[in-house]
């Protein structure tokens, strides 16, 4: 694809639910982040993939979030037991190799936890 | 590990005046600074960005200068006008995470016509 496709854009769940976040990356980058974006706040980190090695987990906010990623492709963020306070836009980006390179943003998915 | 502060929090100038936003980190290794804008309801863009190793870049209306002894990045955005209104991060890799960026909390630009 064009850019960074993010699904779906919107979910709504209710409290105690689990939801399941994903991204499609720009074919060929080998870096994918995650990121919260809290209502008119910034930009959360919450995991970084690179390549093969071990992913960056230290912005998980607790042990209900968890992402995989599929070698240099599809990721997914799953959050488990949803609280009211998880809901925010989750956005995605990519970028074609790590280490100061410019990061491709999806759209988000909107998470709405009522 | 890193944390970066941004200010203001909110900015408000007239068409035609200077802008200017302000971030500082704490990670002296850090050495790399990217600016996003992101309109209302878009995702965020990069606008410009500088390494550590300059001190001062220019694109057009936009310019970013680095004091690494300070450790702080301003960005400038001269002769504003209304499509300049969004909200601008600053960033900064951690040197060692494999490519890591930390944002700043954000600023709020609004341009009044």
């Amino acid at each position: 694809g064009a850019g960074v496709s993010q699904s779906p854009s919107n979910k709504v769940t209710e409290k105690g639910k689990d939801v399941e976040l994903r991204c499609d990356p720009i074919s060929g980058h080998t870096a994918l982040y995650w990121y919260r974006q809290r209502l008119g706040q910034g930009l959360e980190f919450l995991i970084y993939f690179q390549g093969n090695s071990a992913p960056d987990k230290s912005g998980l906010p607790s042990d209900r979030f968890s992402a995989e990623r599929t070698g240099e492709s599809v990721s997914t963020l799953t959050i488990q037991r949803t609280q009211q306070e998880d809901s925010a836009v989750y956005l995605c980006a990519s970028s074609l190799q790590a280490l100061n390179e410019k990061l491709f943003f999806g759209s988000g998915t909107q998470l709405s936890v009522l | 590990g890193e944390n970066v502060e941004q200010h203001p929090s909110t900015l408000s100038v007239q068409e035609g005046d200077s802008a200017v936003i302000k971030c500082t980190y704490s990670d002296s290794a850090s050495n790399y600074f990217p600016w996003y804008k992101q309109e209302l309801g878009k995702r965020p863009q990069l606008i410009i960005d500088i390494r550590s190793n300059v001190g001062e870049k220019k694109d057009q209306r936009i310019a970013v200068t680095l004091n690494k002894t300070a450790k702080h990045f301003s960005l400038h955005i001269t002769e504003t006008q209304p499509e300049d209104s969004a909200v601008y991060f600053c960033a900064a890799s951690i040197r060692g995470s494999q490519g890591n960026l930390i944002f700043g909390k954000g600023t709020k630009l609004s341009v009044k016509p």
